[in-house]
């Protein structure tokens, strides 16, 4: 099945940093998402992005399809933004199944 | 309000017992998902179905089971073979096919006492 790798697995942020967090995949596919886990455990959406850029206030998000990976970007960060972040993929083929990566635990510190 | 809704949010079960765990949603939507999370882990699939009355096995769906008799509900059940049941358990629901936006659940916790 398709393999999905997120770096890094660990990040401490002063508040107002800028952060990367990258997804690289091992298949083509047509459907990635972006997920926050709250400390409560839910998943919050953040961006359903399979090829393109998005951008929702202080994050944007970039998939280059063709080189299978994708990037989340965090600018001015806050201490709400702490947590951690999963990318998601499906790959066409495959009925229709949401492979997920290991995750991004990202705290954000005054 | 549309969304997925799992119940309860906490449940404890004894060695030996099964346990039912509820996922409902008003979305419309065709295709349900069970994963499971452990701690400090990613999400790991169960079970999932794309229509009534159709459901296929997941990359870890030993010890468990699940019923699809209505559209808007999944319910996963927790059998007693299930060896190490303990762990946080998220309902999804998406149109079907691979193209197309998953929502969540809140999720439930199961602790084995």
């Amino acid at each position: 099945g398709i393999q999905v790798e997120q770096s890094p697995p660990d990040l401490i942020l002063q508040e107002g940093a800028n952060s990367t967090l990258r997804c690289n995949f091992s298949d083509s596919v047509n459907n990635l998402q972006w997920f926050h886990q709250n400390p409560w455990g839910q998943l919050i959406n953040l961006f359903y992005i399979p090829s393109g850029t998005k951008q929702n206030g202080r994050l944007s998000a970039t998939t280059v399809a063709t080189e299978r990976y994708s990037l989340l970007y965090i600018s001015s960060s806050q201490t709400t933004d702490s947590g951690v972040y999963f990318c998601a993929v499906a790959a066409g083929g495959t009925a229709s199944k949401l492979t997920f990566g290991t995750g991004t635990r990202l705290q954000v510190t005054l | 309000d549309g969304g997925i809704t799992q119940s309860p949010k906490y449940l404890f079960r004894k060695e030996g017992q099964n346990v039912t765990l509820s996922c409902e949603q008003n979305l419309n939507h065709d295709a349900m998902y069970w994963y499971r999370q452990d701690p400090g882990q990613g999400l790991r699939l169960i079970y999932y179905s794309q229509i009534v009355n159709d459901f296929q096995k997941g990359d870890i769906a030993e010890g468990y089971s699940v019923s699809r008799e209505k559209k808007e509900s999944f319910p996963l059940t927790v059998t007693s073979a299930q060896k190490n049941p303990t762990a946080f358990y998220l309902c999804a629901s998406r149109r079907p096919g691979g193209g197309t936006e998953a929502f969540f659940g809140q999720g439930t916790r199961l602790t084995v006492v």
